[in-house]
């Protein structure tokens, strides 16, 4: 099956350091990379949209600034948390979409195993 | 913007036994798709089931089926015979389906089941 990876698992930073967040498609191509951020007993929420070779799509209310993707290449898509601050800190999940789904009856998003961001 | 209803925040069930899970949206898309994913604590999200608004039959995979009623724009998940496994955060997310572009996924406010003996 579609593997996705992100790296690292968990990080600890200091207050206005940045952290890069990287979000990998193992064996199979992404055009399209989804950006999700998760607070404590809450759901997932889109930050962005990210598109190979493009720039990103920021949902209402993220910060494109502090939130910097890049999609350089067709399995790589990162993620700069920068000048983090405490209430940065949340459970990051990106999700890769096959470019062979296109199309296809079932659009298909694979979930990378997230990223626990905790700023001090 | 959708609008996810996931009415549980909390369900328990005896082990072996079934559960439904409830998912209403609100979506004004002709065509559209409904995925249920897993979130056990480790925090991965797993697919588990997929229907979409234009196919005739209700979806099944394995142990999960859904109960898909276009019309009241609701798909309830039900899991049959329940295991101890199965303890973990439930989302449910609908996309509307553009050919040629992707499709982005809103998810519900999650139902944490938790099976018990």
């Amino acid at each position: 099956g579609a593997v996705v990876s992100q790296h690292p698992s968990w990080v600890i930073c200091k207050s206005g350091t940045s952290v890069k967040i990287e979000c990998r498609s193992l064996d199979f191509q992404a055009t399209t990379m989804f950006w999700y951020r998760q607070f404590p007993k809450q759901s997932l929420m889109l930050m962005a949209t990210s598109n190979e070779g493009s720039k990103a799509t920021y949902e209402q209310g993220v910060e494109k600034d502090k939130f910097l993707i890049n999609h350089a290449s067709l399995t790589l898509s990162t993620l700069t948390v920068t000048s983090a601050h405490p209430e940065d800190s949340s459970f990051y999940i990106c999700s890769a979409r096959d470019l062979q789904s296109l199309g296809q009856r079932m659009d298909t998003q694979y979930f990378g195993p997230g990223t626990r961001l905790t700023v001090l | 913007a959708q609008k996810i209803t996931q009415t549980q925040p909390g369900m328990f069930v005896q082990e072996k036994e079934a559960v439904t899970l409830d998912c209403t949206y609100d979506t004004s898309d002709p065509s559209y798709g409904l995925f249920w994913y897993k979130q056990p604590s480790s925090g991965e999200m797993i697919f588990l089931i997929y229907q979409g608004s234009y196919d005739q039959q209700n979806a099944t995979e394995g142990r999960y089926s859904l109960n898909f009623q276009k019309a009241r724009k609701s798909a309830n998940l039900v899991i049959s015979a329940s295991q101890l496994g199965d303890s973990a955060m439930y989302f449910c997310a609908p996309q509307a389906i553009n050919t040629g572009t992707a499709s982005k996924l809103t998810f519900g406010t999650g139902t944490r089941l938790q099976v018990t003996l």
